[in-house]
């Protein structure tokens, strides 16, 4: 079973565009919640939320925490070609120390 | 400051041969976490070292080992490679446990 699943798969938009992106997980023992950007090769930070930082933003990307719906959600505005890229959720749990779970992913296209 | 740093980036091995990654973390963080990237099963993780104690390990068999040393440099070994180990090697810091994790660029392993 799942304990991150990250929707949609693949995404393609126009620049300019803005795009949603979601993380959905498991409730138990929920600790933090981190976003990163992968290209061809390690992915990036982006974010990390917390039970005391639910809600994240830098330039034009945002992110939000609802503990409550058990889910996440990565906002791009003004989507430049740069944006292309894998966005990868991943979710820490407590007591299982830095072990976190990563979802699948989403793919990013962003076209001229 | 300098980055997570892997070695080496690139290795092609057999099958039945044995491979060590290096992995050394950026300067003052403790924690290393390595993980598996494939096309299929996603970012996987392996082993969590934290003060040369292995904290956490994965859902992967005893092939695949690892280590810490007092400058929280870490190595991961796995023996015996099969086919289905082709993978990218993602190793990566934080400053202590449960705390944002940086990324090294990863060693891509090729089994044929």
């Amino acid at each position: 079973e799942d304990k991150v699943v990250q929707s949609p798969l693949s995404l393609v938009v126009h620049e300019g565009d803005t795009v949603t992106l979601n993380c959905s997980y498991e409730v138990t023992n929920f600790r933090s919640l981190l976003w990163y950007k992968q290209e061809k090769k390690a992915p990036t930070f982006l974010f990390m939320l917390t039970s005391s930082g639910i809600e994240k933003k830098s330039g034009r990307l945002s992110s939000i925490l609802d503990k409550k719906e058990l889910f996440s959600i990565l906002n791009i505005t003004a989507t430049q070609t740069g944006d292309s890229a894998v966005y990868l959720c991943a979710v820490g749990f407590l007591n299982t120390g830095n072990q976190f779970y990563f979802g699948t992913g989403t793919s990013l296209t962003v076209i001229p | 400051k300098a980055g997570v740093t892997q070695t080496p980036r690139y290795l092609i091995k057999t099958r039945g041969q044995q491979v060590t990654l290096s992995c050394s973390p950026i300067s003052g963080h403790r924690s290393v976490s390595w993980y598996q990237q494939t096309p299929g099963q996603g970012l996987q993780f392996l082993f969590e070292y934290f003060s040369e104690t292995q904290r956490n390990k994965g859902n992967f068999p005893g092939r695949f080992s690892g280590r810490q040393f007092s400058n929280s440099r870490s190595e991961m070994n796995v023996s015996t490679l099969e086919l289905g180990d082709s993978a990218l090697y993602l190793c990566a810091s934080s400053l202590v446990v449960a705390d944002t994790q940086y990324f090294g660029p990863g060693t891509r392993l090729t089994v044929l």
